[in-house]
């Protein structure tokens, strides 16, 4: 039961580098999210999805975008890399309706150099 | 200000000790989550409330909706208990607290 991966753990990119972070879950959730953390704050909604799709954004979404071609899995692509963007991603899904359980992925540590 | 609102950010207490985390929101919701976050940087959720309280193992969660308020206690507290535990609102968004820092000394 693999619940959320994410993928890549570790990267690190230079400064204007593009890369995409890929989000997949097998557990036939309809909402997906990205967030990021830093130190000293809360995680920060960047994006979501409500479904297959569909995508929203969320509290932090400027130099991010993502797709959800399927239902399973949730991308989010830096198009120009930018020391700021250094962060810990998270990925996570819920079931129909926000207010139930939430799984998530263990964590994509990126650095911008 | 935050929305969410965590107490204390640090925590240090020896091994055995009753453990108090609070939450305070200003917003209202249809749901709080409580999750630990380990060093190793994994997201567990460990609770869910819209009411009451809940008890899973040695740890208990409750809730007060007039109040705005929620605390995380664990009973009989352990090193391996030592992580973040983290707030969080559940609406239209799910907002965050910045976290407890909780390490429990042997």
């Amino acid at each position: 039961n693999a619940g959320v991966t994410q993928t890549p753990k570790f990267r690190v990119l230079k400064t204007g580098q593009s890369m995409t972070l890929l989000c997949a879950q097998d557990m036939n959730h309809e909402y997906m999210y990205w967030y990021r953390q830093d130190p000293g704050m809360g995680l920060r909604l960047i994006h979501y999805s409500v479904g297959e799709g569909t995508t929203a954004k969320g509290e932090v979404p400027d130099g991010y975008n993502v797709s959800r071609l399927k239902k399973q899995n949730f991308l989010l692509g830096l198009e120009s890399a930018a020391p700021s963007q250094t962060s810990v991603y998270f990925c996570a899904s819920s079931g129909t309706g926000r207010i139930y359980g939430y799984t998530f992925g263990s964590g994509t540590r990126l650095t911008v150099v | 200000k935050n929305e969410v609102e965590q107490s204390p950010q640090n925590l240090t207490a020896q091994e055995g000790e009753f453990i108090t985390i609070n939450c305070s929101y200003s917003v209202g919701i249809s749901a709080l989550h409580w999750l630990q976050q380990h060093p190793g940087g994994g997201i567990v959720s460990l609770f869910m409330l819209s009411s009451g309280k809940k008890k899973h193992g040695r740890l208990i969660a409750t809730i007060n909706i007039q109040e705005k308020h929620s605390s995380l206690h664990i009973t009989a507290s352990h090193p391996r208990d030592s992580a973040v535990y983290i707030c969080a609102l559940a609406d239209n968004d799910m907002r965050f607290g910045a976290g407890t820092r909780l390490t429990v000394k042997p």
